[in-house]
């Protein structure tokens, strides 16, 4: 099974700041990445696929980047309603597998 | 617009079972993959199993030989069967429909979640 793993697992920001969160693969899959965003009581969000594609709706603060093992979600200006938890997933092989998460809270 | 609605969560002690519902609308369910992901209290997520349009399916070891999904295309329906629950089942369960295409696997819309508990 591909393991993710994030990092940091928690930051504290203020509205303005530009936020970068990582992400890491035990092995090599492509681009075949995405990242989501959960607010509590609420259901995931697709922010991203295949590593750098915008889901349509999201805003363009939000950029991804990376290939292969690393990657990077990018919230350029961070706004109020983007104080979430974000998660990775590798899309590149079954079982399908999460990153343990990154929390983005006020500073 | 794409929505889709779980249903069947519920209390039920170890060893029970319970079938999950997912209603979809909106767009041409039969075209799409799908996807179970669920989420213990306070913890992240996990991918659970997955069914294309067809009959291929595909599950988690820590639900294999225990889960059973399916679709009902004529009825724009996804399941999940449930058998020999434990407590550490216990999670919101989530339906997912997979975004498909070049980019398949990752999971573009979602339901609100239904909540089993397994406890005693």
């Amino acid at each position: 099974d591909i393991q993710m793993t994030q990092s940091p697992s928690s930051v504290s920001a203020s509205v303005g700041d530009r936020v970068t969160i990582t992400c890491r693969a035990s092995q090599g899959i492509s681009n075949w990445l995405a990242w989501y965003q959960q607010k509590p009581g609420k259901a995931p969000k697709l922010l991203i696929y295949a590593a750098s594609s915008l889901q349509s709706g999201v805003p363009s603060r939000f950029s991804g980047s990376g290939s292969g093992t690393d990657f990077t979600l990018t919230i350029s200006s961070l706004q109020s309603e983007d104080f979430a938890t974000y998660y990775c997933q590798q899309a590149k092989s079954f079982p399908l597998t999460f990153g343990p998460g990154t929390k983005v809270d006020i500073k | 617009q794409v929505q889709l609605a779980e249903s069947g969560g519920g209390l039920v002690k170890p060893g029970g079972s319970l079938r999950l519902s997912c209603a979809a609308s909106g767009f041409t369910f039969s075209d799409y993959s799908m996807n179970w992901i669920r989420q213990a209290p306070g913890k992240g997520l996990e991918w659970i199993s997955y069914i294309e349009s067809g009959s291929t399916t595909y599950y988690a070891d820590s639900v294999k030989g225990r889960f059973t999904i399916s679709r009902d295309n004529g009825k724009n329906s996804l399941y999940l069967e449930m058998n020999s629950l434990r407590a550490d089942d216990t999670a919101v369960y989530y339906c997912a429909r997979d975004r498909g295409g070049v980019s398949a696997w990752c999971e573009d819309y979602w339901g609100q979640g239904t909540l089993v508990t397994v406890s005693s």
